[in-house]
């Protein structure tokens, strides 16, 4: 079955850097990637998701890339700022994402202000 | 427009017995998805609900099980509870053969 990797498991920047977490995924069959952002004690929240007939995608200071040769895909935060502190999950689903989300072990990334 | 939501919010039960956790999708939604989030272990797939039947469920023993009613409400019920089954568990819904999928607040379950 599928299998994602999600690296790192945490990440400590500076306010006003950029971060980056990558995952990696085993089945080529899977075609939709989303990420969530759980905050403590909170649901988790899908800030971006992509599709794996686009490369790339945007939305203000985040943005999703994915490498279907290579079987990866990255979330990039840019100018992260201390409410962007949360853990991040990464998932793949196959058919759209209609089946099931197989998830990432997260990442808790935490901003210094 | 009202998210998924998810009761009771906490629960406690002692080894052995059963529990009941119970999830209605956003209006609209006739797809149930239900996860295990066990500390250190991210979110695991359980069961998947469509339009009243059970889709696919994930490496879980039988004793985890659930439905989903005509009104897309869906229950998850856990027999003979162990202490490996505190975690929260998250249900999330999403409209039929279609992303994204929505997450509620999700049920504390603590075993004794």
């Amino acid at each position: 079955g599928e299998n994602v990797e999600q690296h790192p498991s945490t990440l400590s920047v500076q306010e006003g850097d950029s971060a980056v977490i990558k995952c990696t995924y085993s089945d080529s069959a899977s075609n939709y990637f989303p990420w969530y952002k759980q905050e403590l004690g909170k649901r988790p929240q899908l800030i971006i998701d992509i599709r794996s007939n686009v490369g790339e995608k945007k939305d203000q200071r985040i943005a999703v890339t994915l490498n279907k040769t290579a079987k990866h895909f990255s979330l990039h935060i840019t100018e992260t700022q201390p409410e962007d502190s949360a853990v991040y999950f990464c998932a793949a689903s196959k058919k759209g994402g209609s089946e099931k989300l197989v998830f990432g072990k997260g990442t808790k990334l935490t901003v210094n202000p | 427009e009202a998210g998924v939501t998810q009761s009771p919010t906490h629960l406690i039960k002692t080894r052995g017995q059963q529990a009941t956790l119970r999830c209605s999708p956003i209006s609209g939604h006739t797809s149930v998805y239900w996860y295990q989030q066990a500390l250190g272990l991210g979110l695991q797939f359980l069961l998947w609900y469509d339009e009243g039947e059970e889709r696919n469920r994930g490496n879980f023993p039988p004793r985890f099980s659930g439905r989903q009613f005509p009104n897309y409400s869906s229950e998850l019920n856990v027999n003979a509870l162990e202490l490996e089954d505190s975690a929260l568990y998250l249900c999330a819904s999403s409209q039929t053969g279609m992303a994204p999928q929505h997450f509620g607040d999700g049920t504390r379950l603590s075993i004794l």
